[in-house]
Order: C-alpha cells, then structure tokens, then sequence
C-alpha cells in the first residue's frame, strides 16, 4: 500500500547550516506529495508541496522536488534559523481522499 | 481569517466519563476532519465530514461519536475511553473534500486529552 518514509531524527543543527530531511515514498500511480510543519503546541501547517513528477515545491527558503525517479521528497533549507524548530512531516495523498504521513522527522536548531 | 479553534485545550477524564471536544472554524469550509496524534506519531485520520455529512469513518471505535452541527462546528464526542485513547486530537478543515489538492487543509492547535 501507499507509505512515506521519513528520516529519523531528531536533527540538531547550529543556526544557518544546511538543511536536508529525507523523505520517500511507496505509491501505485501519480501522488500529490508535501510538507507539513508542527511548531511547539500547535497544530500541522502546510509548509509546501508538488502536485506532479519535477515540480519544486518553495515557501519561506524551504524548498523540495517531486523526483519520481528515486521516489523522493527531500527538505532543503540552505540557511536554517532557531524559529525553524519544529517537526517535520512529509505527506502523499492519492486518489482526492487521505493523506498519508511519514512519522515525523524533528528539527533543533541552536544559536 | 485562516484559524480553526479548538477547545478545550487540554482535558483528563476517567474513564466512565462523557466528554465533547469542539473545533470551529469561520473560512467557510465545507470539509472538516478529526484526527489523532499520539506522541512522536504522525496524524491518523479518523472522519471526515463533507457538506455536514459524514463521508469518511476510519473503522473508529464507537466511544468517539463525531458530530457536525453545522457547517462551522465540529465535535467529537467521547464515552468510555481507555488509557490508549489518550492523544492529541487535531481538527483540520478545508474548503472541499474532493478538491484536496487545491484546497489546503488548515489544523487546529489540538486538544490534548489524558484517560485515566
């Protein structure tokens, strides 16, 4: 069935090093991929996404390829700041009607 | 505004009790979700309400009782839970059910909810 599978965290990293989390997926046809953000207390936000095979997804310098070739998804930020702390989802969807979320991937970002 | 509110915050119920959690959002959505989060986990999908009408039931047990009053209220009521019930319970919402992919779903800050 359909699946993403997320790197494990959590990620530490000082303030503006380079971002990458990992994320592939497991899908029978043409998903919609995303990604998704939790900030401390609060609920998912939706951070970007690709709706088809080598779209870029961008928002806020975060930026992810759809790459159908390798099943992929990954997160980049090339400059992460300590207000990026959070944790990361990376999610498909299929056929209009669930989405499927990996297990979360948790960012720490120090001064 | 963009906001979908949930109260309340936080809660702690035995397990004979009955209790309601409440999201409300004023975007004009027509879809509206519950999910459940459990620590370190991702969402897990549990209804979907589209038009006011349940359209999606993910095999729920029957002590979480979704209603949709109107098109603006969602709540989840609870009854007889068990200790594996506590979670953070997330409403989400979003203009169409079917245009998904057009339309983001916007999420609620969670409901925090601990069975004793």
């Amino acid at each position: 069935g359909d699946s993403v599978t997320q790197m494990e965290g959590p990620v530490t990293l000082s303030e503006e090093a380079f971002l990458t989390i990992n994320c592939t997926y497991t899908a029978t046809g043409y998903p919609s991929l995303f990604w998704y953000v939790q900030y401390p207390g609060e609920g998912l936000q939706l951070l970007l996404k690709a709706t088809k095979a080598d779209d870029k997804g961008s928002n806020k310098g975060f930026e992810a390829t759809y790459r159908k070739e390798t099943t992929s998804f990954h997160l980049e930020k090339g400059s992460v700041q300590v207000s990026d702390s959070a944790v990361y989802f990376c999610a498909l969807i299929q056929n209009f009607n669930k989405f499927y979320f990996g297990s979360g991937t948790k960012l720490n970002v120090k001064p | 505004d963009t906001e979908v509110t949930q109260t309340p915050k936080h809660l702690v119920m035995g397990m004979t009790n009955k209790k309601s959690l409440k999201c409300e959002q004023h975007m004009g959505h027509r879809a509206m979700y519950w999910y459940k989060q459990k620590a370190k986990k991702p969402p897990e999908l549990m209804f979907v309400y589209s038009y006011e009408k349940l359209s999606i039931n993910e095999s729920v047990p029957s002590r979480f009782s979704p209603e949709c009053p109107n098109s603006s209220l969602l709540n989840l009521h609870l009854h007889a839970l068990q200790p594996e019930d506590s979670a953070l319970y997330l409403c989400a919402s979003s203009q169409d059910e079917t245009q998904i992919l057009l339309y983001e779903q916007y999420f609620g800050p969670g409901t925090r909810l601990t069975v004793t």
